[in-house]
């Protein structure tokens, strides 16, 4: 096992299309996390997933956000009728407790 | 509110000179905290945390880190630098020990290093 994978590296859509990422953490991990980082800023946090179960949710993951983790393994991320705002690198990171392991993370640009 | 705070957007150094990275943080009691190292189009790597005991800690890359209660700081520091570590540096806190949304990043401090 080499890592958090994340798929694809980089995503240009045009405004209005439906995007989804895939995230496949570390195996042993039980915890999967996303987390959307804008240029200049640090990862801000979306949504945690507890094996199958998505026990938290932020603010900024508005209703066209959605994630899923089936059967606790690799998650998806989609967002549905993207904005321009929705640019930004979307990163992935899993952990059995303490200290996360981040993917290389997804660019998106919505054009 | 809960904050982390880098000062430094960016900093230039020397190869071979000393480096400190700044980071403070408000929180009501000493949380976790972290320092995350991030490559050009690439994830984050942890370099090293402090949960509690010593308050100088020892990381990867040669860096180390100072958990100073009295000043809510957890500077990042390496001796000596090296070109490949430029990069950008996230001090990150979590308060609870949980890793859920209150795990919150800094903005970041850019680093850049001159031959």
């Amino acid at each position: 096992d080499t890592g958090v994978s994340q798929d694809p590296r980089h995503k240009i859509t045009k405004r209005g299309q439906n995007v989804t990422f895939r995230c496949d953490p570390i195996s042993e991990h039980n915890r999967l996390y996303w987390y959307r980082q804008t240029l200049g800023q640090g990862p801000e946090f979306l949504t945690y997933f507890q094996n199958e179960a998505q026990l938290e949710k932020s603010r900024l993951l508005s209703d066209r956000f959605s994630a899923e983790r089936p059967k606790g393994s690799f998650s998806t991320l989609e967002i549905q009728r993207t904005e321009q705002g929705d640019s930004a690198m979307y990163l992935c990171a899993s952990t059995p407790t303490r200290g996360y392991t981040f993917g290389s993370g997804t660019r998106l640009t919505v054009v | 509110a809960q904050s982390v705070t880098q000062p430094d957007i960016h900093i230039t150094v020397s190869e071979g000179a000393s480096l400190e990275l700044r980071c403070n943080y408000s929180y009501g009691a000493t949380p976790y905290l972290f320092w995350y190292v991030q490559s050009p189009g690439q994830g984050l790597q942890l370099l090293l945390k402090y949960f509690s005991g010593d308050t100088l800690v020892q990381g990867i890359k040669g860096f180390e880190a100072e958990f100073k209660r009295s000043q809510s700081s957890f500077n990042l520091r390496k001796p000596s630098v090296h070109w490949s570590d430029a990069a950008e540096y996230f001090c990150a806190v979590d308060p609870d020990d949980n890793y859920g949304q209150n795990f919150v990043f800094g903005p970041g401090t850019r680093l850049s290093v001159l031959p």
